[in-house]
């Protein structure tokens, strides 16, 4: 059974970082591609970008550049986000999700974890 | 950017009825679209990739349809756990995968 499960809720000031971890367990990591994505309170899914698992290759969306950082740790079956320079409109719940190894294209998200809320207040 | 709208925004149902959803793109994109279905508190659920490809155990009342800018998912026999949002998505871009604003089917 596939299961991400992420670290607990986060309360940054503004201007710091923030790291939110996803462990992945019940199916083959270092084969998966692993996205993230965002939702603040009452607004639709934002994506945010992803990372190849096996060779740690990243994209990221236009939105983030220069703020974002996504790794992973496969001995730990881990990816983590790192979101800089934080703002209030970052206050949002940061989701990872597992990109669907059976859609014959990335984007389709067929596990994702809990969620983690990240609150940035001074 | 590419930008999605979806219609309606709210949509009042009851059990039973055919409920249908619009999403529409400001580009083309092919079939490059999935649907998700969120309940509060919840993480979004993948229903439909590539426009048409029920994800699996998806219930069969679900459907989607469409290519280029214009698609629809159909619910076919609304039950009382579909109350919920439903998101398209596209995955055309491979910079964005932006999100429609989402459409809430609630109890009429």
């Amino acid at each position: 059974q596939v299961h991400l499960v992420q670290s607990g809720p986060e309360v940054k000031q503004p201007g710091a970082s923030v790291k939110v971890s996803c462990k992945a367990s019940g199916y083959s990591f270092t084969k998966s591609l692993m996205q993230w994505v965002r939702q603040a309170p009452g607004h639709r899914p934002e994506w945010m970008g992803w990372i190849i698992v096996h060779n740690g290759n990243t994209k990221y969306s236009q939105r983030f550049q220069g703020r974002l950082t996504i790794t992973r740790d496969t001995s730990a079956n881990t990816t983590y986000m790192d979101l800089r320079s934080l703002r209030s409109e970052d206050t949002a719940l940061y989701y990872c999700a597992r990109d669907s190894p059976t859609a014959n294209h990335v984007g389709a998200l067929d596990y994702w974890g809990q969620g983690t809320l990240v609150t940035v207040s001074s | 950017d590419i930008q999605m709208t979806q219609s309606p925004s709210t949509l009042s149902a009851s059990v039973g009825d055919r409920v249908t959803i619009t999403c529409r793109a400001s580009q083309s994109i092919s079939t490059y679209l999935n649907w998700y279905q969120q309940k509060p508190g919840r993480a979004p659920n993948l229903l439909i990739y590539a426009a048409s490809t029920l994800q699996s155990g998806v219930p069969s009342r679900f459907s989607g349809s469409g290519s280029g800018t214009d698609f629809t998912l159909t619910i076919s026999g609304l039950q009382p756990e579909d109350f919920a949002t439903y998101y398209c998505q596209e995955i055309y871009s491979t910079v964005l995968f932006t999100f429609g604003p989402g459409t809430k089917v609630e109890v009429k």
